[in-house]
């Protein structure tokens, strides 16, 4: 069985100020991990995801995230952050399937003040 | 051309009643699948098919059927509505091999 916790529900900065969305793991097999954002009365996007490789993953409109087997964790970054990045972030994982569901966490509320 | 479409968009309707939601992918892929979004925005898995047929069932009520009628539609049927099943309701799609999910704009079920 899978589980995703993403440490923080709520996260306020100002813009321009760097951020860091929390999110650890757990899973019996390997798995690939992902964050996608949502937007208000919108669908899932996908910001990034780690199959395989590089540890560091880069991926749309400025974010990247670190994978980290050792902590189990996913942490998603950004150095500078804008107004239109205020959304509700979430991390989710899938078991090393093609049919694999994905696992999400409670996701996190990323606010961005002028 | 939007990748996984559902309707409708939003859907309020009383208790008791039956009530379908649609969706169609146009990515070409094999597998779509269900998910609920909660009142509190946490998001489980509800069904799973590939090329049609049904490979995940997440301990949902037997009141909730998906029917695939071809690989790129996944309807799901709900019967004798509840108020607990007030949700977001999101279809979403991912190629065999694949990892990555495509969502759709989801469902906003309110059942008064």
């Amino acid at each position: 069985a899978q589980s995703v916790t993403q440490l923080d529900s709520q996260v306020p900065v100002f813009e321009e100020a760097p951020v860091e969305l929390r999110c650890n793991y757990s899973s019996s097999v390997s798995v690939y991990l992902f964050w996608y954002v949502q937007y208000p009365n919108q669908g899932l996007q996908l910001l990034l995801k780690y199959l395989s490789g590089s540890t560091l993953v880069k991926g749309i409109n400025g974010f990247e995230a670190e994978f980290n087997k050792s902590q189990t964790s996913f942490h998603l970054r950004k150095p500078s952050v804008h107004i239109s990045d205020t959304a509700e972030y979430f991390c989710a994982v899938k078991g090393g399937t093609s049919y694999g569901k994905l696992t999400f966490g409670q996701g996190t509320i990323l606010t961005v003040h002028p | 051309d939007t990748a996984v479409s559902q309707t409708p968009k939003y859907l309020v309707t009383q208790m008791g009643n039956d009530k379908s939601i649609k969706c169609e992918q146009n990515l070409g892929h094999d597998t779509m699948y269900w998910y609920k979004q909660d009142s509190k925005k946490f998001l489980k898995i509800m069904f799973s098919y590939n090329n049609k047929e049904l490979i995940i069932n997440e301990t949902v009520p037997n009141r909730f059927s998906p029917k695939s009628p071809d690989k790129a539609h996944l309807n799901l049927h709900i019967n004798s509505l509840e108020l607990g099943d007030s949700a977001v309701y999101f279809c979403a799609s991912s190629a065999q091999g694949d990892t990555e999910a495509f969502f759709g704009q989801g469902t906003r079920l309110t059942v008064v």
